[in-house]
């Protein structure tokens, strides 16, 4: 597609079960990444991935949250045993080389915790 | 840690009205400033790369221009389609990830 997909939009869980988020990145970038923004907050970053290499987790907040890209295309964030400060936008990017040309993010999914 | 602070937090101009947005920034040795645009229920969108001292660069009525601390976003003539949060972010060196600030809410009334 033109731009990134994320899926879905919005997405109502109850405090402790378990969620799946979706992007398709830009075909061809081979950089992506995923931030959360919440309500007064800036871009928290999440984890990254570049081609085959071993993602930089560092911005994972803790083990309840889980990340994969297979074939270097579709990404998928896991949240298990969400809870209510988990709620806010999560945010997809994919880059061709962000170092020029930044990134280019989907609209997010917005995940309440309830 | 890489530190992105903007002001104001918000700005009112009335069309027309031009003014500038900052963004302070503290980093171990910057690889590139960014800033993005980002509208209601939308992710951001790309505006510009800055990379050294004293480089700017122009998009319609927006020009950004770097110092070492700083950078600003000057808005000439805004319309009210400018209205948006601009966001400012770090790149540092040793690292791919970005550092964004919080953003300034910018509206622009007829």
């Amino acid at each position: 597609g033109a731009g990134v997909s994320q899926s879905p939009s919005n997405k109502v869980t109850e405090k402790g079960k378990d969620v799946e988020l979706r992007c398709d990145p830009i075909s061809g970038h081979t950089a992506l990444y995923w931030y959360r923004q919440s309500l007064g907050q800036g871009l928290e970053f999440l984890i990254y991935f570049q081609g085959n290499s071993a993602p930089d987790k560092s911005g994972l907040p803790s083990d309840r949250f889980s990340a994969e890209r297979t074939g270097g295309s579709v990404s998928t964030l896991t949240i298990q045993r969400t809870q209510q400060e988990d709620s806010a936008v999560y945010l997809c990017a994919s880059s061709l080389d962000p170092g020029n040309y930044g990134y280019t993010f989907g609209s997010g999914t917005r995940l309440t915790v309830v | 840690e890489d530190q992105v602070t903007q002001s104001p937090e918000a700005l009112r101009l009335q069309e027309g009205e031009s003014s500038s947005l900052n963004c302070s920034y503290t980093v171990s040795g910057l690889r590139g400033l960014f800033w993005y645009r980002q509208d209601p229920g939308k992710g951001p969108e790309f505006l510009f790369t800055l990379y050294s001292a004293g480089e700017e660069k122009e998009k319609e009525r927006l020009k950004a221009t770097l110092t070492k601390k700083e950078s600003f976003l000057h808005i000439t003539a805004p319309k009210p389609e400018d209205s948006a949060t601009y966001l400012c972010a770090v790149r540092s060196e040793g690292y791919q990830k970005v550092t964004f600030g919080i953003g300034t809410k910018l509206q622009v009334i007829p």
